[in-house]
């Protein structure tokens, strides 16, 4: 069974550009999440998607971030325009529920963001 | 909010055991969990325990739990060099968020 899969693995952009990230989770999971550490540290929640619906986003960090769910696949996350501070590793994770053994998550390899 | 705690360091011999600790704040986390990740890649889930739980074993891991301290701890046991890599305690809270800590970043020393 495939794992949770992201693209690009990395992306090196110049600031004011855009960028858009694509996780694919684990097939069957409901819950699919992003995440991000910026520059060493700890590793942030961004949102959570409840199959198409946005369950919490409390941790995107402005209006320039904008995530997607459309038929509650697969997930992007654009970034315009970004900002220096927005390099970072953005991991994208997926479970299958919330309760029980469903609460395992599961990340994907990351997509690796510089911003220059 | 929710917070963890973990040592930023361990370094250790290959063959001995490694300990890595954790605290957290939130006392209601049902499910806690380790990571690692190893440079340049992802995150892999390690193992994960129920908070009803005291202890889980898993070949060469064992993960402990005390609830009343809030502590949490992995223990590798035969450390070898591929053990090497950062590892992140992590806590779930009410709203299926995870929290996690800064990560240990562990070296075994040949």
């Amino acid at each position: 069974e495939a794992g949770v899969t992201q693209f690009p693995s990395h992306s090196v952009i110049e600031k004011g550009q855009t960028v858009t990230l694509r996780c694919d989770p684990i097939s069957g999971h409901d819950n699919l999440y992003w995440y991000r550490r910026v520059m060493g540290k700890e590793i942030k929640f961004l949102l959570h998607f409840v199959k198409e619906s946005k369950q919490d986003e409390s941790g995107m960090p402005n209006n320039r971030f904008l995530a997607e769910r459309t038929g509650g696949t697969y997930s992007t996350l654009k970034v315009q325009p970004a900002e220096l501070e927005d390099s970072g590793v953005y991991f994208c994770a997926s479970s299958q529920g919330l309760k029980g053994a469903g609460n395992t998550i599961y990340f994907g390899e990351g997509s690796w963001l510089t911003v220059v | 909010g929710e917070d963890v705690e973990q040592s930023l360091f361990l370094s250790v011999r290959e063959g001995d055991s490694s300990v890595i600790n954790c605290t957290y704040t939130d006392s209601s986390s049902t499910y806690l969990y380790w990571y690692k990740q190893e440079p340049g890649a992802g995150l892999q889930l390690l193992t994960y325990i129920f908070s009803n739980m005291d202890m889980k074993q898993d070949q060469r891991l064992t993960v402990l739990l005390n609830k009343k301290d809030k502590h949490l701890s992995l223990r590798i046991a035969d450390t070898q060099t591929g053990d090497s890599a950062i590892y992140f305690c992590a806590t779930m809270d009410s709203s299926y968020k995870l929290i996690f800590g800064s990560g240990t970043r562990l070296l075994v020393r040949p």
